[in-house]
């Protein structure tokens, strides 16, 4: 069964400074779909990032980027220039890919950020 | 397009009482699916459709129940509300390739 890892509950990061969340995962899948999610004080989850694990170069979204490490399975996200509006629960979550017909998403326990001004 | 709707926003039940958690989406996706959230245990699945007429359990789906008649509409239902209910839960679609999830904005869920 696959699993998702994050190993920091709790980040802080200054305004205006770059912060990186890590996330390990465990599959045997070659092929799968991974996700940075946000959920601030207002609980919406929403869509941070995603990565497809057949390409190789990492997604990047204005401010966020991830570095994905398929051979160590591992799925970080860097932000950059802070804004206190980035402060928030981030939820790393992993997803199989069309052919295994499972739909199942995983995700990992979160880290909260806080940025401090 | 209203995204994914829940009803109720919040809710109190006692001790083995059942209900309907609601949930709608109007973007004609596929796949539905049911998470509740507890502190420190991140999201975890408890069921989830493909399409009307089509379910499957997830990670944690005693004491829940799903049907799928339409694809638009995808109610979680609690039997016999148990303390070990309380939680937040949020419902999520996909259309089926394009894999990015949408959550609705979530169901309090208090029982005593």
């Amino acid at each position: 069964a696959q699993t998702v890892t994050q190993s920091q509950p709790e980040m802080s990061v200054q305004e205006a400074e770059t912060v990186t969340l890590s996330c390990t995962y465990d599959t045997s899948e070659s092929d799968y779909y991974l996700f940075w999610y946000k959920q601030p004080p207002s609980r919406q989850m929403i869509l941070v990032i995603r990565q497809e694990a057949y390409k190789q170069q990492n997604a990047t979204e204005n401010r966020f980027s991830v570095n994905f490490q398929k051979a160590a399975k591992s799925f970080s996200l860097k932000i950059s220039d802070s804004q206190l509006g980035d402060a928030a629960m981030y939820f790393c979550a992993y997803r199989s890919s069309w052919p295994s017909g499972t739909y199942k998403y995983i995700f990992g326990t979160g880290t909260r950020l806080k940025v401090l001004a | 397009n209203a995204g994914v709707t829940q009803t109720p926003k919040f809710q109190v039940l006692k001790t083995g009482q059942s209900m309907t958690l609601q949930c709608a989406q109007d973007m004609n996706h596929e796949y539905m699916s049911w998470y509740r959230q507890d502190p420190g245990m991140g999201l975890r699945l408890i069921h989830y459709s493909v399409g009307a007429g089509i379910t499957d359990q997830g990670e944690v789906p005693n004491g829940y129940n799903v049907s799928r008649s339409t694809t638009e509409d995808f109610p979680l239902r609690l039997l016999s509300a148990a303390p070990s209910q309380t939680s937040v839960y949020f419902c999520a679609s996909s259309y089926g390739g394009t894999e990015t999830q949408y959550f609705g904005p979530g169901t309090r869920l208090l029982v005593l």
